[in-house]
């Protein structure tokens, strides 16, 4: 199975500054197609993950664009550029790319 | 916009089974470029995917529970459902049913429904 590391497992952050979390992968998930098979989720309290990033580097229809994503291969990372009070809640990644699919063990982004 | 929705009983007996249902709205079963799936989480696993089913047949399971776990779909009624055997307290958690987009790959589960809390006690 791919083994999915993030980092850091909680993220204290004060409004309007940046967040960075990090998602490592046991294998690579860069394809033959040139694309890298990694997806962020929001789960906000009380709620189901939501679709943040999809292939890596490509937002979600609707999500705002102070949300970011980045890397190759093994090493992956989601950026906002200034928190918002409403981005509170875990943050997991997942590989697509073979079964079984599977997610990191989340990181919790709370307000100051 | 789809909507999906679980359905089914909160509470399973050990050594039972556990049967859900996800009803889709707003969009069919059976487009060519989704798998529908089912995914757990539970404080001790975090988010498990437990398999998906395409709408040809096809299916796919999570080794760690593919002898206890059948997913099949129903197009005339636009749902798919979940049956995991032989249940065990550490299969309580909240369960979710999810659209997984595929282009030329499997890719991203979205939308997700809102979850269904399944306890496993007698």
């Amino acid at each position: 199975d791919i083994v999915m590391t993030q980092s850091p497992l909680s993220l204290p952050v004060t409004p309007g500054e940046p967040a960075s979390i990090s998602c490592r992968s046991s294998q690579s998930l860069l394809h033959r197609n040139g694309h890298n098979y990694v997806v962020w989720y929001l789960q906000k309290p009380g709620q189901s993950p939501q679709l943040l990033i999809y292939l890596a580097t490509n937002r979600a229809s609707g999500v705002p664009d102070r949300f970011s994503g980045s890397g190759s291969g093994t090493d992956f990372t989601l950026k906002i550029s200034r928190v918002e009070a409403e981005d509170v809640g875990v943050y997991y990644c997942m590989q697509p790319l073979q079964t079984p699919l599977t997610f990191g063990q989340g990181t919790r982004l709370e307000i100051k | 916009q789809v909507q999906l929705q679980e359905s089914g009983p909160g509470l399973v007996k050990p050594s039972e089974t556990l049967s859900l249902t996800c009803t889709v709205s707003g969009g069919s079963v059976s487009g060519a470029f989704f798998f529908w799936s089912w995914i757990r989480q539970s404080p001790e696993k975090g988010l498990e995917w437990i398999g998906y089913i395409h709408y040809n047949g096809s299916n796919n399971y999570n080794p760690s529970l593919k002898s206890r776990v059948t997913i099949s779909l129903d197009t005339s009624k636009n749902q798919f459902s979940l049956k995991l055997s032989s249940v065990t307290a550490a299969d309580t958690g909240f369960y979710y049913c999810a659209r997984l987009v595929s282009t030329i790959l499997p890719n991203w589960f979205d939308p997700w429904g809102q979850g269904t809390l399944v306890t496993v006690s007698s």
